[in-house]
Order: structure tokens, then sequence, then C-alpha cells
């Protein structure tokens, strides 16, 4: 079946230190593969997306590359900022289903000090 | 608006009660998917609705869960006899289509069984 596998916290650095959040996936068919960031006190919001093989997701500094030969979605961030403090969730969609449901890792617990 | 709405943002109830959470997706959006999020169990999908078709409810964890969508609009998630396990954030997304497969998230109903 479909899940995914994510690196548990909790994560913490100082302000503009390099992140990295790994994550890996198993898919029956064609996974679309995301990062939510959920912030204290907030809802999920959708950080980045790639829908296939090789594709680059990217968005408020974040990147994370779709890599079908390992498996994997990783997270990065080259400087972070305290206002990156949230949990962090990587996911997956199946498109050879057309259930559409997310398949969601355990959440990364993320605290950036100033 | 323009986002997900639920309702209530909190609920506090006594074992045994029975209990009504509300959900009102994006206009437009066919696909509703209710998710729970436990400390325990991080995300889990409970239920998916789509268009008039039958709901998916293959993510339901006992029968005291239900859940229905009215006019293809507002979602109604019913837990019965309520117990401290179902203690948990519930979460109701939508999106414009599953293949697409972007979700946008409500900001949940936090739960407490007492």
């Amino acid at each position: 079946g479909d899940s995914v596998t994510q690196m548990e916290g909790p994560v913490t650095l100082s302000e503009e230190a390099f992140l990295t959040i790994n994550c890996t996936y198993t898919a029956t068919g064609y996974p679309s593969l995301f990062w939510y960031v959920q912030y204290p006190g907030e809802g999920l919001q959708l950080l980045l997306k790639a829908t296939k093989a090789d594709d680059k997701g990217s968005n408020k500094g974040f990147e994370a590359t779709y890599r079908k030969e390992t498996t994997s979605f990783h997270l990065e961030k080259g400087s972070v900022q305290v206002s990156d403090s949230a949990v962090y969730f990587c996911a997956l969609t199946d498109r050879g289903s057309t259930l559409g449901r997310l398949y969601f890792g355990r959440g990364t617990q993320l605290t950036v000090w100033p | 608006g323009a986002g997900v709405s639920q309702s209530p943002s909190n609920k506090v109830t006594e074992k045994g009660k029975d209990v009504e959470l509300r959900c009102d997706p994006i206009s437009g959006h066919t696909a509703l998917y209710w998710y729970r999020q436990s400390l325990g169990q991080g995300l889990e999908f409970l239920i998916y609705f789509q268009g008039n078709s039958a709901p998916d409810k293959s993510g339901l964890p006992s029968d005291r869960f239900s859940a229905e969508r009215t006019g293809g609009s507002v979602s109604t998630l019913t837990i019965q006899r309520t117990q401290q396990e179902d203690s948990a954030v519930y979460l109701c997304a939508s999106s414009l289509d599953p293949s697409v497969s972007e979700q946008f998230f409500g900001p949940g109903t936090r739960l407490t069984v007492l």
C-alpha cells in the first residue's frame, strides 16, 4: 500500500542554518508528492508540490525534488528563519487511484532559535 | 469566505454523548475529505466525498462515525457515543478535482471527550 516515512523530530536549529527533512515514500501507482506546513495555532497549508519524477517544488525558500530512483522527496532550505518554526508534513496522493486522499508522514517539528 | 471553514472550533463533551462537526468547503470544490489528527496516530484519512458519488468510508475507525454531505456542499461528521480515544483535531479539506489533488484545509475542530 501507499505510505510516507519522514524523519521524526524535533529538529532544533539556529537562525540561518541549513535545513533538511528527509521523506521517503512507497506507492503502488503514480504519486504526486507534497510538503504541508502547520504553523503554531494554524491549519495545514500546502508548502510545495511535485507531480512527476525529477520535478522540483519550491516556495518561500524551501525546495524538494521528486526522486523516483530513491523514492524520496526531501525538504531543504538554505537559511532558516525563526518564522519557519512549525510542523512539516510530507504527503502523497496516488494518481493511479481516483480517490485523491492524502497519505501523510508523522510530521517533523522544527524550532528555529534566533 | 474564500477558504474552508469548520465549526465549532472547539468542542468539549462527555463520554457517551453524540457530537456533530461541520465543514463548509470552498465554493465549487467537488471533492471533500475528513481527516483526524491525534498525537498517537498522526494524520489519518477518515472519509471522502466526490460530487454525487457514494462516499468512500474506508478510513472511518468504527460504526460510531458517520458523515454526510448535503447538496454537494456542506458536510457533517457525526460521532455517536463518544469515547476518550475520539479526542483529536478533526480536519476537513476540499479540492476542485481529485486528479488535481491539491487539497485546501480548514482550521479544524478540536474535540475533547472527558
